[in-house]
């Protein structure tokens, strides 16, 4: 079945504690983004990748890392989280960034304290 | 202002009318995206659109580039609908609309 999975789908943690939010897709798909989602903001995107290696800044990438080693996995990285990381977040992919529909992930619901 | 905008912000229809949410963006685009979010969270894209309209089952997609301007209509509208529905502005930048949240009774 083609999928986008994240792991953890819900995370409590206190600030400053380092964490890694995982995204896996199935699809051989090039193109993948991190996106969060706020009330009242609506989804923002973070970081995305056009393939191996090549990642970018979306609109809100401060506090964040990512990395794409392997066209399968764009983990995003919170080196030191803050409780206005506190968010819902969405992995997504689809072969090109431009005329193809992304997938999304579940999305992983982070609470930082 | 907002680069994408959506209107009605919430609508609440009864089960069988003929619902129409619009997207305006100010900013250039490559395609424009719709997408459904489902109560539980879960985010499906509907439609990738660049020009003209396109249509799935119930659902149908416009745009005109020269407005700025995309429509999704569902017609005979049915509960399981009840969503938010988001529209995304594809150009250098990925942005989106604020939702569409619509409520269908039975």
């Amino acid at each position: 079945e083609a999928q986008v999975t994240q792991n953890p789908r819900y995370l409590i943690t206190v600030t400053g504690k380092k964490l890694t939010v995982t995204c896996s897709q199935n699809m051989n798909h090039e193109y993948m983004s991190w996106y969060r989602q706020d009330p009242g903001l609506g989804l923002r995107q973070i970081y995305y990748s056009m393939n191996v290696e090549v990642t970018d800044k979306g609109d809100v990438p401060e506090g964040y890392k990512v990395s794409r080693k392997e066209k399968r996995n764009f983990p995003l990285i919170l080196e030191s989280p803050s409780p206005n990381q506190t968010s819902l977040y969405f992995c997504a992919s689809s072969l090109g960034r431009i005329g193809q529909p992304q997938h999304f992930g579940d999305g992983t619901r982070l609470s930082i304290l | 202002k907002n680069e994408v905008e959506q209107s009605p912000q919430n609508l609440t229809a009864q089960e069988g009318e003929f619902i129409t949410i619009n997207c305006s963006y100010s900013v250039g685009i490559s395609a424009l995206h719709w997408l459904q979010q489902h109560p539980g969270g879960g985010i499906v894209s509907l439609f990738m659109l660049s020009s003209g309209k396109k249509k799935h089952g119930r659902l149908i997609a416009t745009i005109n580039i020269q407005e700025k301007h995309s429509s999704l209509h569902i017609t005979a509208s049915h509960p399981r609908d009840s969503a938010v529905y988001i529209c995304a502005a594809v150009g250098d930048k990925i942005i989106f609309g604020k939702g569409t949240r619509l409520h269908i009774l039975p």
